[in-house]
């Protein structure tokens, strides 16, 4: 495709369900990130990969959010026993390099956790 | 830390009046720094971006942003608004020297445009 896809746009969940996010970045682009947006707030990096490598997930905010690149293209965001606080919007960037600093990014999918 | 300080949370401007959201950045060495526009309901779009050189930069959409070291600030400009840059703006610096791999935005100014 011509950029970044994110599916669902949107999701509910009650508290407590299990969420998979998905990002399909732009196709040959090695470098994914994913951010969290609060309502009113900036961006805030939640994680990086490098192909299949997850070389940083210090934005993580607990062990209950996982996120994964099995085969170095689509990744997907895992939130388990969501909670309230996990509503925002999670977008999804791809950059063709490590280094490449040009991130683009996807629509987002908006949760909300009821 | 690196942090990012967009001062405006809203600015409102008349259409073809000039426009400047500042953003000042808490770095110790020079960030690259980048301005991102966000519509409603879209993802974010990057508008321009300095990484070192001249420190004019120009962007799409007629915006244009300059770097001032001595002020730590990246403020983003446009001679003249039209409704369609209605939107929030988003200002954000990435460490220069490796490191922290995302980027680091500042809350976001909204930008609301007058008839």
């Amino acid at each position: 495709g011509a950029g970044v896809s994110q599916s669902p746009r949107y999701k509910v969940a009650k508290r407590g369900q299990d969420v998979a996010l998905r990002c399909d970045p732009i196709s040959g682009h090695v470098s994914l990130f994913w951010y969290q947006q609060a309502l009113g707030q900036g961006p805030e990096f939640l994680t990086y990969f490098q192909n299949e490598a997850q070389l940083d997930k210090s934005g993580l905010p607990s062990d209950r959010f996982f996120a994964e690149r099995p085969e170095g293209s689509v990744s997907t965001l895992k939130i388990q026993r969501t909670q309230q606080e996990d509503s925002a919007v999670y977008l999804c960037a791809s950059s063709l390099g490590r280094r490449s600093y040009e991130q683009y990014f996807g629509p987002g999918t908006r949760l909300t956790v009821t | 830390a690196q942090s990012v300080t967009q001062p405006d949370i809203h600015i409102t401007v008349s259409e073809g009046a000039s426009l400047e959201l500042r953003c000042n950045y808490s770095y110790g060495a020079t960030p690259y720094l980048f301005w991102y526009v966000q519509s409603p309901g879209q993802g974010l779009q990057l508008l321009l971006k300095y990484f070192s050189g001249d420190t004019l930069v120009q962007g799409i959409k007629g915006f244009e942003a300059e770097f001032k070291r001595s002020q730590s600030s990246f403020n983003l400009r446009k001679p003249s608004v039209h409704w369609s840059d209605a939107a929030e703006y988003f200002c954000a610096v990435l460490l220069s020297g490796g490191g922290a791999d995302g980027l680091t935005f500042g809350k976001g100014t909204h930008l609301i445009i007058q008839p």
